[in-house]
This record gives structure tokens, C-alpha cells and sequence, in this order.
């Protein structure tokens, strides 16, 4: 069975750091794409960071790009989120999940979802 | 202003047949695949159809998805209340290089 169960959230004042982590199981991490995808309170879904498998290309929205960055450690099976210069519309409960699909063929997907960790960014 | 346009909120009886509409445009929908995902209240999202009209294992076929241009649609018939959920659409956008998603939809199970 697919686990995926993220940790680190905190209260955290605006201007500081905060380190997520996904514990994943149940499928081969290594080979597959995993991405934080978050929700502020009350609001819709915002894709946040995407790394790649087997090579561990990153990709981010503009709204983190430069503050937040997105690792892996295969040998662990755990993904990461490293959240720094937080601000309060960083407040979102953040998800982890599984990208699946075909990225060159245009049809990839968040398969499995985690049940989130919440950051709230506030003095 | 979601990329992916969803109308907030639709409401059926139980037993009758609902449907989502996502509205993008040609660097999204047009030319990437659309997946639709379902998050019950309190709960993390789950994907219910994949590749614009692929259910994953353990979805029943009462769910259902088709994609025209670009547009795409969601389909629950035999409506239950255990189905009040936010839907989302979702898919790449090839301009902005990024994962868009369209603003959720609120089902109500009258």
C-alpha cells in the first residue's frame, strides 16, 4: 500500500526557515517524480515544486521559486521541502504526492496524495 | 484568477447525475492531458480520473471524464451524499511551465 506522510509543519514568523519531509512507502520511490502541492486555509490547490526520479530535475512555481527548494534522498525514501524568508501567504497546509505519467507525452498526474502538514507563517 | 476556470459551486438530488466543467486554453488543456481530483471535507485531495477519462483501481465507473478542445468534464451519475466533496481539475501548462489547477467546484447532495 502507497504511504505518504509528511512532517515539519510549525508556527513560524515571517522571515523564517522551516524544513518539510515526506516519508513515502509502499511503491519504488526512486523512479517516480514527487511534488508539494499546498492549500491556504479555505482556498483551492497551488502547485508548489516538482523533482524529477531517476534524475532529480526541479521544477517550481514563481510565487517559491528562491525561497523554497525541493530535494530527495532516494536511500531514505523521504522527499523534502526547504522553506526559507517564509511569508504569511505561505500559510497553506502542504501536501506531498506522487507524479505519475509521461511528462514528454503530456499526461502526467498527482497519483497518491499525503494528508498534508500545516505551515502557518505569522508573528 | 485560477488558469483553469470552474464554476464554484453545483447541486443535485441523490441518485441523479451531475457533471464539472473545467475551461483552459490551448497551452493547457488543448495540448495536455486533464486530470480531476476529489477532496472530502477535511481530507487530502484523491485522484479520481486521469489522462482525461482513465479511472485509477478502486474508482467506480459511476465517475467518468471527457475532454473537447479545451474543455474538460467530469461525470458522477447515482449521486450519493457520501459524494459532497471540492472537485479540481488540473493539468500542465506548457507556456508558464508550471502545473495549473482550476478553482474547485463545491458539489452539494441535495
Amino acid at each position: 500500500e502507497v504511504q505518504l506522510l509528511e512532517s515539519g509543519g510549525d508556527l513560524i514568523q515571517p522571515g523564517g526557515s522551516l524544513r518539510l519531509s515526506c516519508a513515502a512507502s509502499g511503491f519504488p520511490f526512486s523512479i517516480y517524480a514527487m511534488s508539494w502541492v499546498r492549500q491556504a486555509p479555505g482556498k483551492g490547490l497551488e502547485w508548489v515544486a516538482t523533482i524529477g526520479g531517476l534524475t532529480p530535475t526541479t521544477i517550481y512555481a514563481d510565487s517559491v521559486r528562491g525561497r523554497l527548494t525541493i530535494s530527495r534522498d532516494n536511500s531514505e525514501n523521504t522527499l523534502f521541502l526547504q522553506m526559507n524568508s517564509l511569508r504569511a501567504d505561505d500559510t497553506a497546509v502542504y501536501f506531498c504526492a506522487i507524479r505519475a505519467g509521461v511528462a514528454a507525452a503530456g499526461t502526467r498526474y498527482f497519483q497518491n496524495w499525503g494528508r498534508g502538514t500545516l505551515v502557518t507563517v505569522s508573528s | 484568477q485560477s488558469v483553469l476556470t470552474q464554476p464554484p459551486s453545483v447541486s443535485a438530488a441523490p441518485g441523479q447525475r451531475v457533471t464539472f466543467s473545467c475551461s483552459g486554453s490551448s497551452s493547457n488543456i488543448g495540448i495536455q492531458s486533464v486530470s480531476w481530483y476529489q477532496q472530502l471535507p477535511g481530507a487530502a485531495p484523491k485522484l479520481l480520473i486521469y489522462e482525461n477519462n482513465k479511472r485509477p483501481s478502486g474508482i467506480p465507473d459511476r465517475f467518468s471524464g471527457s475532454k473537447s478542445g479545451t474543455s474538460a468534464t467530469l461525470g458522477i451519475t447515482g449521486l450519493q451524499t457520501g459524494d459532497e466533496a471540492d472537485y479540481y481539475c488540473a493539468t500542465w501548462d506548457t507556456s508558464l511551465s508550471a502545473w495549473v489547477f482550476g478553482g474547485g467546484t463545491k458539489l452539494t447532495v441535495l
